[in-house]
């Protein structure tokens, strides 16, 4: 099956800066890729995704990269901010043979310093 | 906006009892699905259901496990017999499609002692 890994575990930056979060996926038939946002005490939530006939999605201060060679997607976050802290998931499916089931990467515990 | 809930946040049980996890999810949604995180561990794929039967179970989804849509509103998951090993924060979601979004509840968090 599929095999999402997440770099890094933990973030650190000042309100402000950037952040980048990478991920790595195993199976090249994987074709959506969503990141969800999980604050403290609620479940994820979507926070942006990407289909494999893209290379790249912006949404205001957020945006994902993904390349498909590589097996590799990244979320970058531009001009953080507190609210901005949170644990961040990314994650893979094959929406063409899998009836939605997605496989998530472990986590990145961001947090934005004022 | 509408939201998924989960029933209770957090169940305490003894290795050996049944446990029910109650999910509601957005209503016009077709596509539900159960996911568990292990502490420190991902979050892993249980079961996905659609038009009252399971269209898809992972490995771990023995057959402890079952899925329910009891009424037209509420999906659950039974756990006949909880292990030490079952412990984690289960996470419900639901979905208007199998393409689409899903959204998750906050959690049920099972502790079994």
């Amino acid at each position: 099956g599929e095999n999402v890994e997440q770099h890094p575990s933990t973030l650190s930056v000042q309100e402000g800066d950037s952040a980048v979060i990478k991920c790595t996926y195993s199976d090249s038939a994987s074709n959506y890729f969503p990141w969800y946002k999980q604050e403290l005490g609620k479940g994820p939530q979507l926070i942006i995704d990407i289909r494999s006939n893209v290379g790249e999605k912006k949404d205001q201060r957020i945006a994902v990269t993904l390349n498909k060679t590589a097996k590799h997607f990244s979320l970058h976050i531009t001009e953080t901010q507190p609210e901005d802290s949170a644990v961040y998931f990314c994650a893979a499916a094959d929406r063409g043979s899998t009836l939605g089931r997605l496989y998530f990467g472990r986590g990145t515990q961001l947090t934005v310093w004022p | 906006e509408p939201e998924v809930t989960q029933t209770p946040s957090h169940q305490v049980t003894q290795m050996g009892q049944e446990v029910i996890l109650r999910c509601v999810p957005i209503s016009n949604h077709l596509y539900f699905y159960w996911y568990r995180q292990i502490l420190g561990q991902k979050v892993e794929f249980l079961v996905s259901f659609y038009n009252n039967e399971i269209s898809e179970k992972s490995e771990i989804f023995d057959d402890q496990f079952s899925v329910e849509r009891p009424d037209g509103s509420n999906f659950t998951l039974k756990i006949r017999s909880t292990k030490l090993e079952d412990s984690a924060m289960y996470f419900c979601a639901s979905a208007l499609g199998y393409t689409d979004t899903q959204y998750f509840g906050p959690g049920t968090r099972l502790t079994v002692l």
